[in-house]
């Protein structure tokens, strides 16, 4: 079985700064996606970015990028010029067999950005 | 286009009820599933289904039934509620499995049971 791990319950950043939000994984697989999910107080649950392991090149959404290092099964999520809109609990999930409904969670991550 | 809809979005059960979550997609998606969100836990996978008349456990199954008669529904069954199945339960679906195709999330059901 995979597990998902947020090693940082909260964290906070300043308006306009960047911040790093970590997540390891460990499995066996070697298809498989990883996800971020962001989760506002409104509780929808909204991807941010998405990884396939095939791919060594790190996925791009304008200003959130992740540093995926397979090797190290780390996948960390970095957001740059953090907008007020941004505080919402981030969660990193893995997609086992390359899915993206048989998921699996991590803990989440609180993240407020501060004005 | 409505999406993924769950009702109720609020629901007190007392233990020992049975209920049913309900859960519809207008978007003819195959892939369909039910997670529950307990405070500090994230999400976790109870069941899913790659199609109609298709159903599979994830990994928290225990107490909870599905069936998948139609494409576009997807309920979610407890027999016997219990207090430690207070949660928030979300449904999810998506055209395709692969990792490259959008899950659309409901807005989630709050379950409690006293």
């Amino acid at each position: 079985a995979q597990t998902v791990t947020q090693s940082q319950p909260e964290m906070s950043v300043q308006e306009a700064e960047t911040v790093t939000l970590s997540c390891t994984y460990d499995t066996s697989e070697n298809n498989y996606y990883l996800f971020w999910y962001k989760q506002p107080p409104s509780r929808q649950m909204i991807l941010v970015i998405r990884q396939e392991a095939y791919k060594q090149q790190n996925a791009t959404e304008n200003r959130f990028s992740v540093n995926f290092q397979k090797a190290a099964k780390s996948f960390s999520l970095k957001i740059s010029d953090s907008q007020l809109g941004d505080t919402a609990m981030y969660f990193c999930a893995f997609g086992s067999g390359g899915s993206n409904y048989k998921l699996t969670f991590g803990k989440g991550t609180l993240l407020t950005v501060n004005p | 286009n409505a999406g993924v809809t769950q009702t109720p979005k609020f629901q007190v059960l007392k233990t020992g009820q049975s209920m049913t979550l309900q859960c519809a997609q207008d978007m003819n998606h195959e892939y369909m599933s039910w997670y529950r969100q307990d405070p500090g836990m994230g999400l976790r996978l109870i069941h899913y289904s790659v199609g109609a008349g298709i159903t599979d456990q994830g990994e928290v199954p225990n107490g909870y039934n599905v069936s998948r008669s139609t494409t576009e529904d997807f309920p979610l069954r407890l027999l016997s509620a219990a207090p430690s199945q207070t949660s928030v339960y979300f449904c999810a679906s998506s055209y395709s499995g692969r990792g490259h195709a959008p899950l659309h999330f409901g807005n989630g059901t709050r379950l409690t049971v006293t």
